[in-house]
């Protein structure tokens, strides 16, 4: 399969603590974006890294890509409930999506 | 700026029937897709289209097509819908290309009973 995996499938932390999620892929890769998915506002793109980067940040957000071992991770630092939504990486140009990682921040 | 548009937000069919839902992108976007989300499947990539001509099509049977107008609107059409077509239908707009930041819309979501 094509699609990413999320990792853990759900996490349930206290706000004001860090969150990070892993997303794990078979192929290879120009590009893996991450998004995010609440009831309030859909689905929002948070960060595109190449695969000739390592690491970007973006607010509180930090992603990271080794392509050596086809895995991702999203960090939000200093979680606020705001942050309570679905979060999902996506490969090959967004023609695949991954199984998401449900993220719950407790007030 | 308006964000992505779609219609309707609800719907609920009858299998068999068919259905059209509508997506405007946002003004000066050419790029439009289609995603299907399901709690079984997750996001499934349905199609792409760019300047009215659909660039890239996902493994969806014949049953499920699309279009764009020259204004870029576009609308996807599923036919004989069978119930395990019920889903929140996404549709993403990006400047140019399907590969950068795409802007979803909040989706229709389909019953079909």
């Amino acid at each position: 399969s094509q699609q990413g995996e999320e990792d853990p499938q759900a996490l349930s932390i206290q706000e004001g603590e860090n969150a990070t999620m892993n997303c794990s892929y078979k192929t290879s890769i120009n590009n893996l974006q991450w998004y995010r998915q609440n009831s309030g506002r859909g689905l929002v793109h948070l960060i595109l890294i190449r695969s000739n980067e390592r690491e970007k940040h973006s607010g509180r957000l930090r992603v990271t890509l080794d392509t050596s071992k086809k895995s991702s991770s999203l960090l939000i630092t200093a979680s606020r409930a705001a942050d309570t939504a679905s979060y999902f990486c996506a490969l090959q140009d967004n023609l695949f999506f991954g199984t998401g990682t449900r993220l719950t921040v407790i007030p | 700026k308006a964000g992505v548009t779609q219609t309707p937000r609800y719907l609920i069919k009858t299998r068999g029937q068919q259905v059209t839902l509508s997506c405007s992108p946002i003004s000066g976007h050419r790029s439009v897709s289609w995603y299907q989300q399901t709690p079984g499947q997750g996001l499934q990539f349905l199609f792409e289209y760019f300047s009215e001509t659909q660039r890239n099509k996902g493994n969806f049977p014949g049953r499920f097509s699309g279009r764009q107008f020259s204004n870029s609107r576009s609308e996807m059409n599923v036919s004989t819908l069978e119930l395990g077509d019920s889903a929140l239908y996404l549709c993403a707009s990006s400047l140019a290309d399907r590969a950068y930041e795409q802007y979803f819309g909040p989706g229709t979501r389909l019953t079909v009973t």
